[in-house]
């Protein structure tokens, strides 16, 4: 079946440091990967995908590498800052529009 | 970008009662719709899918007769969640696709807590 497993949090932070956020997958065939954010009180957005294996998704400054050979889908960033705060999903999807996530991982940068 | 919203944001109920969720698309036609429900500490689990003016088609282990969705029109999707009881307490959240778009974009999502 179609699984993602992500590390569990809470992270904390401080401003300017590196973080990595782990996400696994598991999956028939071969899915997309995402990585949504959500800021309090906001919806799911979007924040990155890879659709082949190899690709490496990027966007303001967060980066992820699709690794098949790992089954993995790591989210990294160099230099977090305070507005950085925020809950983080990976999840996949297989053929039609189903998405399947993980538990989410609360990010929190103190300056 | 795309905007959906969700009224109400949170909800308290006694058990028994129906509760309803409405879900917008507030600047595009959402041709098809998402029910997504999250209990703490877990991802969050797809309940049912809705093409506007048709059936939801539910997910395995899902109540249909419980969770009702309908998909009126192209901007708005409700979940009713009827005779609800405290299990049901949850966080609610919907997405919307328009067509030929697979990309969802998610509403802020619904608290749901039953007495």
């Amino acid at each position: 079946g179609n699984s993602v497993t992500q590390m569990e949090g809470p992270v904390t932070l401080s401003e300017e440091a590196f973080l990595t956020i782990n996400c696994t997958y598991t999956a028939t065939g071969y899915p997309s990967l995402f990585w949504y954010v959500q800021y309090p009180g906001e919806g799911l957005q979007l924040l990155l995908k890879a659709t082949k294996a190899d690709d490496k998704g990027s966007n303001k400054g967060f980066e992820a590498t699709y690794r098949k050979e790992t089954t993995s889908f790591h989210l990294e960033k160099g230099s977090v800052q305070v507005s950085d705060s925020a809950v983080y999903f990976c999840a996949l999807r297989t053929g039609a529009n189903n998405l399947f996530f993980g538990t989410g991982t609360r990010l929190t940068v103190i300056p | 970008g795309a905007v959906v919203s969700q009224h109400p944001s949170w909800v308290i109920c006694k058990s028994g009662t129906s509760v309803k969720i409405e879900c917008r698309s507030l600047d595009f036609q959402a041709t098809t719709m998402f029910w997504y429900r999250q209990f703490p500490k877990q991802s969050l689990m797809l309940m049912a899918t809705s093409n506007e003016g048709s059936k939801a088609t539910y997910e395995q282990g899902v109540e249909k007769d419980k969770f009702l969705i309908n998909h009126a029109s192209l901007t708005l999707s409700t979940l009713t969640v009827t005779s609800a009881h405290p299990e049901d307490s949850s966080f609610y959240i919907c997405s919307a696709a328009t067509t030929g778009e697979r990309e969802q974009f998610f509403g802020p999502g619904t608290r749901l807590t039953v007495l």
